[in-house]
């Protein structure tokens, strides 16, 4: 079945630091694959997305690019801020008729201090 | 409303009994969905709704969970005889179509003691 694996946290990175999560998957046919944030308190938030290989998704800063080959979706940013403090979860959907459905990694506590 | 709404946030219940968890999607969302987050995981996918039907329900772990949408609106998971390892967070998304691009909420703390 499908799976993903993304880098045990905690992260702890001082503010303007350069970010990367690791995340890696296995999955039959072609998934898309995302990003998702949860701030403290709050509910899951889509982040970014890509939905072939050699796409990038993109937003607040944020990159990640699908890479088939190494069945890979790391996500980086150049220079943290303190209110990127949050859970990070990598996902995949299933492909073809069930594409609804969402495997997630464990997720990623980042922690930026001033 | 301008989000889902979960509610209750937080529910505590004594092993055996009876919960009701009520989930309001986003007006006009027709997909609805349920996961489950254990402490320290993933959310994982429980059911799928498209509009009033349960689409997929592979997801539920037994038959002691089950999930109703009668008006395909307002969706309420159930779970009867709750055991200690129900104890987990309870999400519930939507979106206006099938597709993984949807909307959570900030989901349901269940602690069964």
């Amino acid at each position: 079945g499908n799976s993903v694996t993304q880098m045990e946290g905690p992260v702890t990175l001082s503010e303007e630091a350069f970010l990367t999560i690791n995340c890696t998957y296995t999955a039959t046919g072609y998934p898309s694959l995302f990003w998702y944030v949860q701030y403290p308190g709050e509910g899951l938030q889509l982040l970014l997305k890509a939905t072939k290989a050699d796409d990038k998704g993109s937003n607040k800063g944020f990159e990640a690019t699908y890479r088939k080959e190494t069945t890979s979706f790391h996500l980086e940013k150049g220079s943290v801020q303190v209110s990127d403090s949050a859970v990070y979860f990598c996902a995949l959907s299933d492909s073809g008729g069930s594409n609804y459905k969402l495997t997630f990694g464990k997720g990623t506590l980042l922690t930026v201090n001033p | 409303g301008a989000g889902v709404s979960q509610t209750p946030s937080n529910k505590v219940t004594e092993k055996g009994k009876y919960v009701e968890l009520r989930c309001d999607p986003i007006s006009g969302h027709t997909a609805l969905y349920w996961y489950r987050q254990s402490l320290g995981q993933g959310p994982e996918f429980l059911i799928y709704f498209q509009g009033t039907g349960a689409a997929d329900d592979s997801g539920l772990p037994n038959d002691r969970f089950f999930a109703v949408r009668p008006e395909g609106s307002v969706s309420t998971l159930k779970i009867q005889r709750t055991e200690r390892g129900d104890s987990a967070v309870y999400l519930c998304a939507s979106s206006s179509g099938q597709g993984p691009g949807y909307t959570f909420g900030s989901g349901t703390r269940l602690t069964v003691v």
